[in-house]
């Protein structure tokens, strides 16, 4: 079973980095067609979808957050990862992790999703 | 920037049918999907490609798409099925994926 769990600091400054990490068990990052995805939700709000990246490395950003995000493979721990630099309260939000499937007979839709995790973005 | 328009809220009695509409402009282009989410969870895919059911999800749940509207039927409502809809879809290029604003289904 595919399960995905995201961990990382809760508490960001204002203008730092907010980092976290994906743990993916039950399947392989490789593994080809899936598109290994962020999305982030404001408490008792809607969802946006900031990017993913391909089991093959190949990135796709929010046009809105593309200047400071970034989304990385470590295929060694079978792990992605968020970096959204330069962050402000408005980035305090849920934070998932997910497995996209991405084709051009489908589209792009996520199939499993991580629990979510509050980031806070406060001094 | 592209954007899926959902109402806010639908209201149903148990066993009648729920219908939520999503609408967009490229929506005749891209194909959408449905997800449902319950208060303190993620959410959970429940149409994929404008009608596929995933395994699991209920048969109650089916979805159709007309023109620029994107449909998700719930025939037979239950009080389980009380929760935040979302439709999910790409602009007109295919370029970046967006979500409508969630219906809140509320079971009387």
């Amino acid at each position: 079973q595919m399960q995905l769990q995201e961990s990382g600091p809760g508490l960001v400054k204002p203008s730092q980095t907010l980092s976290l990490t994906c743990t993916v068990s039950g399947g392989s990052i490789t593994s080809g067609g899936y598109y290994w995805s962020w999305l982030r939700q404001h408490p008792g709000k809607g969802l946006e979808w900031i990017g993913f990246i391909s089991y093959s490395g190949s990135t796709h950003y929010n046009p809105s957050l593309k200047s400071r995000v970034t989304i990385s493979l470590d295929t060694s721990q079978n792990q992605f990862s968020l970096k959204l630099t330069s962050v402000t309260a408005a980035d305090t939000v849920v934070y998932y992790c997910a497995r996209g499937v991405y084709h051009m007979l489908s589209g792009y839709y996520i199939d499993y999703w991580g629990q979510g995790t509050l980031v806070t973005v406060s001094s | 920037s592209y954007e899926l328009t959902q109402a806010p809220s639908v209201s149903v009695s148990p066993g009648q049918t729920a219908r939520i509409t999503c609408s967009g402009d490229a929506l005749p282009k891209q194909y959408a999907h449905w997800y449902q989410q319950k208060p303190g969870q993620a959410p959970v895919l429940v149409i994929y490609k404008d009608t596929e059911r995933p395994s699991g999800i209920p048969q109650r749940f089916s979805g159709s798409s007309s023109g620029t509207t994107l449909t998700l039927t719930i025939s037979g409502v239950q009080t389980e099925d009380e929760a935040d809809y979302y439709c999910q879809s790409a602009d007109s290029s295919g370029t970046y994926w967006v979500f409508g604003g969630g219906t809140k289904l509320t079971v009387l």
